[in-house]
């Protein structure tokens, strides 16, 4: 099956720049997703690449190079409400289900 | 306003009881999702349906079923074979098209007493 990799936890400092890593296989790769989940709630859609480059929306933009099976995510001028966990998943060839990674645990510090 | 609704918020299960979960979406889409996440773990996907009266397994099945007689509806029961049934679990909706986000429901905590 395909997998999803990024890093378990990262802690960053409020204000800062945050860059959260993901990979995947490229074999019948489509497109990128981006979810942030707080805790004890539902994840929602943060962003979604499918062709290589940047995209932007306000404080979060998410990179995508599909040569290289590598995306990140970026987060811009940290807030405390920023702490949660970041999930990225893979849409795949043949109308198959997402797969998603397990999931970056973010802590923002003050 | 469209969205997933899944109920109860919070479920309690005794030991050898089974229980249903209730998932319904008015988004009109075509495929529908549980997933189960433990504390502090990714989510895994328990079955998945793509058009009304069929689903397929997911990764962990096993101690689940499901049914899908309503477009709007994906109802997950878990059995008394899911020896470990304490954890959030997590519907969701999306067209069929991978290029299609999926959105998700509330959730259900589903407890053991």
């Amino acid at each position: 099956g395909q997998n999803i990799d990024q890093p378990t936890e990262m802690t960053a400092t409020e204000g800062a720049i945050v860059q959260i890593n993901c990979t995947y296989q490229t074999s019948g790769f489509n497109g990128l997703f981006w979810y942030q989940q707080h805790a004890g709630e539902a994840p929602t859609f943060l962003s979604y690449n499918v062709l290589d480059g940047l995209e932007e929306k306000g404080r979060f933009s998410s990179f995508l190079s599909r040569s290289k099976g590598y995306s990140y995510l970026l987060l811009k001028e940290l807030q405390m409400k920023d702490s949660a966990s970041y999930l990225c998943a893979g849409g795949f060839s043949g109308n198959t289900p997402l797969v998603f990674g397990k999931g970056t645990r973010l802590s923002v510090i003050a | 306003d469209g969205g997933i609704t899944q109920s109860p918020k919070y479920l309690f299960r005794k030991e050898g009881q089974n229980v249903t979960l209730s998932c319904e979406q008015n988004l009109n889409h075509d495929a529908m999702y549980w997933y189960r996440q433990d504390p502090g773990q990714g989510l895994r996907l328990i079955y998945y349906s793509q058009i009304v009266n069929d689903f397929q397994k997911g990764d962990i099945a096993e101690g689940y079923s499901v049914s899908r007689e309503k477009k709007e509806s994906f109802p997950l029961t878990v059995t008394s074979a899911q020896k470990n049934p304490t954890a959030f679990y997590l519907c969701a909706s999306s067209m069929i098209d991978s290029n299609q986000p999926q959105h998700f429901g509330d959730g259900t905590r589903l407890s053991i007493l």
